[in-house]
């Protein structure tokens, strides 16, 4: 009975690679979302999907992020041409998707993705 | 612009007693209140929710109070353990029209219980 998975749990990139973090929901779960928390912080809504939507891209920053939750397979973060500013820890919450919106559901979060940018 | 706030980021208490988390908030439109444990190196884990329309709700040791017109909800440890020790991050989100649940997060207080 696993719960949210993601992987990797950390992740080493240089500076103008590629990021990729990987999501897999609960079982029965249908809404993905993620979030990321920088040194000291809280964590910080990113975006919102449903299978192959994305419903919410509010918190995404609008160059270089990009997120998707294909018909099959996990729920991938893209992260292009990352910088220093971008290492931070980046999780992955599920919901059931009863709710019409989401709203009123508990998020489960998993273990996270640690991103070091050298 | 910060929405949901954990004036308090420490609290130290001795074991057996009890922890009092507080959060505040702004946004009146908030309905929807959880909050989670996180331990260092890993995901926040879901402890206790309210919805608006009660003022408290009860999960064993965790119990959570919502005031509405106070804008101001409070996490009660009872007894407090050891391993109760963590960050707590309060989240609050709002259901409107369009709205996708995102949950808004405070800062966190790291509680510290003692043996």
């Amino acid at each position: 009975n696993a719960g949210v998975m993601q992987n990797p749990r950390h992740l080493v990139r240089r500076r103008g690679q590629e990021a990729r973090l990987r999501c897999s929901p609960m079982k029965g779960h249908s809404h993905v979302y993620w979030y990321r928390q920088l040194p000291e912080e809280g964590l910080k809504f990113m975006v919102y999907l449903q299978k192959e939507n994305i419903i919410d891209e509010s918190g995404m920053p609008k160059e270089r992020f990009s997120a998707e939750f294909p018909k099959e397979g996990p729920s991938i973060l893209r992260i292009q041409q990352v910088v220093r500013g971008d290492s931070a820890a980046y999780f992955c919450a599920s919901s059931p998707g009863w709710q019409r919106q989401g709203a009123q559901e508990t998020q489960y979060f998993g273990p996270g993705t640690r991103l070091l940018v050298l | 612009d910060q929405q949901v706030k954990q004036n308090s980021p420490s609290l130290s208490v001795q074991e057996g007693r009890i922890s009092i988390l507080n959060c505040d908030y702004t946004n009146s439109m908030f309905d929807y209140f959880l909050w989670y444990k996180k331990y260092p190196a890993e995901g926040p884990t879901f402890l206790i929710s309210i919805s608006s329309i009660k003022d408290k709700n009860e999960d064993g040791r965790f119990t959570v109070f919502l005031n509405k017109s106070a804008k101001h909800l409070s996490l009660h440890i009872v007894p407090s353990q050891p391993g109760d020790s963590a960050v707590y991050f309060c989240a609050a989100s709002e259901f409107l029209p369009g709205n996708t649940g995102k949950l808004i997060f405070g800062q966190g207080t790291t509680l510290q219980v003692k043996p």
